[in-house]
């Protein structure tokens, strides 16, 4: 039962374009969300977080939506650059427990110069 | 530099051998978490302890055990390894009040 899922493995930006990364979750309970990034041979790094009391945070170019009524989030970078490329990982939680953090599979950025 | 370690980065194992995965952080961080990344999924946890003496299975215990004698150090060991176990494995600790979490390198284990 996967409860967040990232239905594209992988996208492609041309630099300075808007990235849009997606990510859906089923569990009603999740009221804390989370970006992460990975480079390779690197583990994840934390980008982004939103509250489910809030459906916007910004943090200078990304900034994370939340839609609670469709169980929706993405996360927009803008501009995008060629150092964004890497995987990105959406994950969900209810509570502030690393315990309760459940990863979506992760989506490939690739930004072309 | 503050983080959190993990040794070794590479390992292959024989089916059958068993190893013990390093963890330490120099954060004073209480939660510690392992997890597992297999290819074109996400990570998966495998054990997490709140402080020292106190561990609890995560999603995918089997196969695996941990001990936290000290705040720093979160050991993971691998008992009679099989390709199942094929995986990228993270250690991470929690930044206290955020739900973030700050991850170790990994390390890339392979059991043929």
């Amino acid at each position: 039962d996967q409860q967040v899922k990232q239905n594209s493995p992988s996208l492609s930006v041309q630099e300075g374009r808007i990235s849009i990364l997606n990510c859906d979750y089923t569990n009603s309970m999740f009221d804390y969300f989370l970006w992460y990034k990975k480079y390779p041979a690197e583990g994840p790094t934390f980008l982004i977080s939103i509250s489910s009391i809030k459906d916007k945070n910004e943090d200078g170019r990304f900034t994370v939506f939340l839609n609670k009524s469709a169980k929706h989030l993405s996360l927009h970078i803008v501009p995008s650059q060629p150092g964004d490329s890497a995987v990105y990982f959406c994950a969900a939680s209810w509570g502030t427990s690393g315990s309760r953090l459940t990863f979506g599979e992760g989506t490939q950025l690739t930004v072309n110069p | 530099n503050a983080g959190v370690t993990q040794t070794p980065k590479f390992r292959i194992l024989k089916i059958g051998q068993s190893m013990t995965l390093q963890c330490a952080q120099d954060m004073n961080h209480n939660y510690m978490y392992w997890y597992r990344q297999d290819p074109g999924m996400g990570l998966k946890l495998i054990y997490y302890s709140v402080g020292a003496g106190i561990t609890d299975k995560g999603e995918v215990p089997n196969g695996y055990n941990v001990s936290r004698s000290t705040t720093e150090d979160f050991p993971l060991r691998l008992e009679l390894a099989a390709p199942s176990q094929t995986s990228v494995y993270f250690c991470a600790s929690i930044v206290p009040n955020t739900g973030e979490l700050f991850f170790g390198e990994g390390s890339r284990l392979t059991v043929l």
